[in-house]
């Protein structure tokens, strides 16, 4: 089973922008626009932050936002803050009612 | 409260079995689709199964399919995740997902707290 490329870092100073990628195939990223973006803490469940590409729920601050390129998502923090150091992680549909996550992004905030 | 708590865990041999459960309360249970996601000590996310509203349809990852299998009962709120032929590899947290939101698909905006399975001998 297939796992979604992320960076396994990524930092950035407080104020600063940060952008994460998450690159997989014409399959799956390139092919639906179901890619998702997670914010994890240590001990913690994930929690959702973009879905379907660059849709944010209810509550998720303006500074996270989404966007696709080819096969390539990617997750902006604008705005860093300290509160932002945390895991992220992609998810993408891949057909045939599969679902792929990404390796995960350590994000520091410095 | 809207909530999912999953229960079952421990700490088993390799090739043994074990069913997890996951009890949902706070929503109309029976309308939403239900996941499993795993995740390995140290490690990322894996999705394991999905199971449809009705339970019709269920489907899993390709590292345990054959060796899981996803069920729910709708009159008792609760999912679960039987889990047979054990091995080390499938040592993780095992968290409960669904999405109640939006009609959207494939996303999850509702975790429980993850129940742990370590597969030692």
């Amino acid at each position: 089973q297939s796992v979604l490329t992320q960076p396994p870092s990524a930092s950035g100073s407080p104020g600063q922008s940060v952008t994460i990628s998450c690159t997989g195939t014409s399959s799956d990223v390139g092919h639906y626009n179901y890619v998702s973006w997670y914010q994890q803490y240590p001990g913690k469940a994930p929690k959702i932050l973009i879905y379907e590409v660059n849709k944010r729920p209810s509550g998720v601050p303006y500074r996270f936002s989404g966007s696709k390129s080819g096969n390539t998502a990617s997750l902006t923090v604008s705005g860093l803050q300290a509160e932002d150091e945390a895991d992220y992680y992609c998810s993408s549909y891949a057909g045939s009612n599969n679902l792929l996550f990404g390796g995960g992004t350590k994000l520091t905030v410095l | 409260q809207v909530q999912l708590v999953e229960s079952g865990g421990g700490v088993v041999q390799p090739g043994t079995s074990l069913r997890l459960s996951c009890a949902a309360s706070g929503f109309s249970f029976s309308s939403y689709a239900m996941h499993w996601v795993r995740q390995a000590p140290g490690k990322g996310l894996e999705w394991v199964a999905v199971i449809w509203y009705d339970g019709r349809n269920k489907y899993y990852g390709d590292s345990v399919k054959g060796r899981f299998t996803i069920s729910r009962d709708n009159s008792k709120n609760t999912l679960y995740l039987q889990a047979n032929s054990l091995t080390t590899e499938d040592t993780a947290l095992y968290y409960c997902a669904t999405q109640i939101s939006s009609q959207a698909d494939w996303y999850f905006d509702l975790w429980g707290r993850g129940t742990l399975v370590t597969v030692s001998s």
